[in-house]
């Protein structure tokens, strides 16, 4: 099973800010990496596939990176709506298909 | 537009047993790789399930495997998780989602989520 370990598990951010979110796999899974946002009582919402790629709908602001073990999303500016949990999640190989554990961005 | 409406959740005893319903709408269902998700009370996301397009093919997480059973009825654009042998660990609102066309480059990829539905097992 590949394990993902996302870091820092909170983040403490101000608007306008810009946030770096770390996600790593315990193996090589090329860029078959997801980011998911989650607010409170909502469904995760998908952001960005394939490492780098922007889901229809997801703003500029939301970037991916990485490949192979080591995966970044960066928020070049918050905005009071990006205030959520974060999720990456990997489809490399499955079952079972796994998430990491979360990033909570917070307000400042 | 795309639509997932589970239902079906609920308290139940330990050692019960409840099913859960989705409702598809807006694409192809039968073309569709489809899942659950589930979270627990304030934890993160864990894959539960999954059943190719035809439904001859399906996966279990380990925690899941000989208690659940994933379903799918294309004449009714409908998914199913029958959920036996309830415990306290399974207490989750359980999502079904989308992941991704049969045969299709992006399976494995989360694109569309319903509400999810609370699923309780308490005595």
């Amino acid at each position: 099973e590949i394990v993902l370990t996302q870091s820092p598990a909170t983040l403490s951010l101000s608007p306008g800010e810009r946030a770096t979110l770390s996600c790593r796999a315990s193996q090589s899974i090329s860029r078959y990496l997801a980011w998911y946002q989650q607010k409170p009582g909502q469904a995760p919402r998908l952001l960005i596939y394939d490492a780098s790629n922007r889901a229809t709908g997801i703003p500029a602001r939301f970037s991916g990176s990485g490949s192979g073990t080591d995966f970044t999303l960066t928020i070049s500016s918050l905005e009071p709506e990006d205030f959520a949990v974060y999720y990456c999640q990997q489809r490399s190989n499955w079952p079972p298909l796994t998430f990491g554990g979360g990033t909570k961005v917070e307000i400042k | 537009e795309v639509q997932l409406v589970e239902s079906g959740g609920g308290l139940v005893q330990p050692g019960g047993s409840l099913r859960l319903s989705c409702a598809a709408s807006g694409f192809t269902f039968s073309s569709y790789v489809m899942s659950w998700v589930r979270q627990a009370p304030g934890k993160g996301l864990e894959w539960v399930s999954a059943i190719s397009g035809s439904g001859d093919i399906t996966y279990y997480a380990d925690s899941v495997k000989g208690r659940f059973t994933i379903s799918r009825d294309n004449s009714k654009n409908t998914l199913y998780l029958q959920m036996n042998s309830l415990r306290a660990g399974d207490t989750a609102v359980y999502y079904c989602a989308t992941i991704g066309e049969s045969s299709g480059y992006y399976v494995g990829l989360f694109d569309y989520w319903g509400q999810g539905t609370l699923v309780t097992v308490s005595s």
